[in-house]
């Protein structure tokens, strides 16, 4: 059965370093997402990709993330410097385009800073 | 603004019976989506259940059915016979709109089920 796959699983790093996150969406999805979800709350999104355009980052915190899709296939999430609110848990999801239901996610990325 | 409103952080419930999860939603699209996921301790996020604002009929997939009553803006998920595998974290969450260029989620805060022996 097709997944989204993410790496790593976790992640631990100390203040002001830089991480980065990878995303491998199901075969064919053109829609990609990237949600990030804080212990105790719902996923929030971060940012949407069609193809390998941004089409919904009003979420991202533009100073210190960034996310890039280049050839419309996997995606990478960064952040540069990482800060202690940045503990979280990182999802991404996919969806064939136009698709008005399933959004399928991967496991997640689980990031601590220290 | 949409959204998607849990009030309860917890339940139980014994193993074969039914439980309610409470889900309410605020919309001013006439179109939109309302889905469940489940979240189990691992992390990844399950998908259950989808229901369209134009459906006519309610939701159902094997032990999971969506109540979902319009007029009142609720989506409530069904849990028939319930597992220990069930105890997990609960989501509800809405898209609004035709699924066009920006379809994303709005997810609530969840509740936490635990399924008891």
């Amino acid at each position: 059965e097709a997944e989204v796959a993410q790496s790593p699983r976790y992640k631990i790093t100390e203040k002001s370093q830089a991480v980065a996150f990878w995303c491998d969406p199901i075969s064919g999805h053109a829609t990609l997402y990237w949600y990030r979800q804080i212990l105790g709350q719902g996923p929030e999104l971060l940012v949407q990709f069609q193809d390998e355009s941004v089409v919904d980052d009003s979420q991202l915190p533009k100073d210190r993330f960034s996310a890039e899709r280049l050839k419309g296939v996997d995606s990478t999430l960064k952040i540069q410097p990482a800060e202690l609110g940045d503990s979280a848990m990182y999802l991404c999801a996919s969806s064939l385009q136009g698709s008005t239901n399933e959004q399928f996610f991967g496991p997640g990325t689980r990031l601590t800073v220290l | 603004a949409q959204k998607i409103t849990q009030t309860q952080p917890g339940m139980f419930v014994q193993e074969k019976e039914a439980v309610t999860l409470d889900c309410t939603y605020d919309t001013s699209d006439p179109s939109y989506g309302l889905f469940w996921y489940k979240q189990p301790s691992s992390g990844e996020m399950i998908f259950l259940i989808y229901q369209g604002s134009y459906d006519q009929q309610n939701a159902t997939e094997g032990r999971y059915s969506l109540n979902f009553q319009k007029a009142r803006k609720s989506a409530n998920l069904v849990i028939s016979a319930s597992q220990l595998g069930d105890s997990a974290m609960y989501f509800c969450a809405m898209r609004e709109g035709h699924g066009g260029a920006t379809n994303k989620l709005i997810f609530g805060t969840g509740t936490l089920l635990a399924v008891q022996p």
